[in-house]
């Protein structure tokens, strides 16, 4: 199975201030197709996870522009930009090259 | 709006059955791959199995291939995992979720329903 790993897997953020989030993969996710298939989701407290980026750097409808990803091979950032109130909650990359699909063990951000 | 309820969650004792369900609406259920990711209280996201959407192909993760069975009638646009021979570690909110046309992740998820293993 490909091992997803997230650091931080804490991030205290100041409002208005950025937040990186980075996420490994232990083989790259490149996918006989060509695509690169790396997801992150947020779950917000007591919520379901939301999808907020695909293939590594599109951003699903309805996703603040504050959010981006980057990344390539099995090396990949989550970026926001200004972190807002309701930003607060776990953050998750997945990779959907090779079954089984994996998730990372979350990155929690909270405000300081 | 793309709507995803699951339901048929409880308390079941180790080795017991239970069968959840997920109804769909607001989209088109029998063009989609489906998923279920489950979470263990407290813990991450696990992603546990995935279906075509003509129902002939099924995929697994390798803890629970051989006792969970996910199956779907787009007649009813309702999507279902049966669970058999389960253990403490099955503990968790079981989410159904749809997959993103094309992109192969997944995008829409239910609110979840929680299966407690415990004698």
């Amino acid at each position: 199975d490909i091992v997803m790993t997230q650091t931080p897997l804490s991030s205290p953020v100041t409002l208005g201030q950025p937040a990186t989030i980075s996420c490994g993969s232990s083989q790259s996710l490149v996918h006989s197709n060509g695509n690169t298939h790396l997801s992150w989701f947020q779950q917000r407290p007591g919520q379901p996870p939301r999808l907020l980026i695909y293939k590594v750097s599109n951003r699903f409808s309805g996703v603040p522009d504050r959010f981006s990803g980057s990344g390539a091979g099995t090396d990949f950032t989550l970026k926001i930009s200004r972190v807002e109130a309701e930003d607060v909650g776990v953050y998750y990359c997945m990779q959907s090259t090779q079954f089984p699909w994996t998730f990372g063990q979350g990155t929690k951000v909270e405000i300081k | 709006q793309v709507q995803l309820v699951e339901s048929g969650g409880g308390v079941v004792q180790p080795g017991g059955s239970l069968r959840l369900s997920c109804a769909a609406s607001g989209f088109s259920f029998s063009r989609h791959f489906m998923h279920w990711v489950r979470q263990a209280p407290g813990k991450g996201l696990e992603w546990v199995a995935l279906i075509r959407p003509d129902g002939k192909i099924q995929n697994y993760a390798e803890s629970v291939k051989g006792r969970f069975t996910i199956s779907r009638d787009n007649s009813k646009n309702t999507l279902y995992l049966q669970m058999n021979s389960l253990r403490g570690d099955d503990t968790a909110v079981y989410y159904c979720a749809k997959d993103l046309d094309g992109s192969w992740t997944v995008d829409y998820w239910g609110q979840g329903t929680l299966v407690t293993v415990s004698s």
